[in-house]
């Protein structure tokens, strides 16, 4: 069974620039949610896909935008990059039941972790 | 949404129980209430999650209180490589707080 993983591992942009984010989805999940963690603190969340569907999102404006694709992974896309937005950026992935708003355990990847100069 | 109140740090010796508090005052009565831990340089884990029931799994057990507004989070035996950020978290899209981080001490 492979686990969540994310590309790239860091990246480099400049302010202004746009940035895309890859996650893969642990085999069998259909639910992946973007956080972003800002160095010491604690996981903020995006957004969540569910079946390709954006099923939910933080308080983040509207230049983060996602998509999940049929086989379930995904991207984070991130347009007009501002200094603020360097962090680590976590994918995490679950299986979610249908009609249920109580989801199960998510699987996390190692995080991208994006500078912007 | 659910609001969420940890200790910012605690303190464990080595092999001892640690008991983490959790405050969530104003959870909805059907989300899960689920524990996530972060060690240095790595992305969350799961640790353990429960409803209205005590829970018990091979890393720890979960105590939550019989109005659900708060719960606890324990460890049996502390061990070095339990030291990381706790994080509760009472709602059903995973909105993390700031967390408690626990130091373990040899």
């Amino acid at each position: 069974e492979t686990g969540v993983t994310q590309s790239p591992t860091h990246l480099i942009k400049t302010r202004g620039q746009q940035v895309t984010l890859r996650c893969s989805s642990q085999s069998g999940h259909n639910t992946v949610s973007w956080y972003q963690q800002a160095l010491g603190q604690g996981p903020q969340f995006i957004f969540q896909y569910y079946r390709e569907e954006e099923n939910g999102r933080g308080n983040f404006p509207p230049r983060f935008s996602g998509l999940q694709f049929p086989n379930y992974s995904s991207e984070l896309n991130v347009n007009a990059l501002e200094l603020d937005d360097s962090a680590l950026y976590l994918c995490a992935s679950s299986l979610a039941m249908s009609g249920s708003g109580n989801y199960n355990e998510q699987f996390f990847g190692p995080g991208t972790r994006l500078t912007v100069l | 949404d659910a609001k969420t109140t940890q200790p910012n740090s605690m303190e464990s010796n080595e092999e001892e129980p640690v008991h983490l508090p959790c405050n969530h005052s104003t959870i909805s009565g059907t989300d899960y209430i689920h524990w996530y831990r972060q060690l240095p340089s790595q992305g969350p884990e799961y640790v353990i999650h429960g409803l209205t029931s005590n829970v018990n799994n091979r890393m720890a057990s979960l105590a939550i209180a019989e109005d659900r507004k708060s719960s606890t989070l324990i460890l049996h035996r502390a061990t070095l490589r339990d030291a990381a950020v706790y994080y509760c978290i009472p709602t059903w899209d995973m909105r993390f707080g700031a967390g408690t981080r626990l130091t373990v001490k040899p």
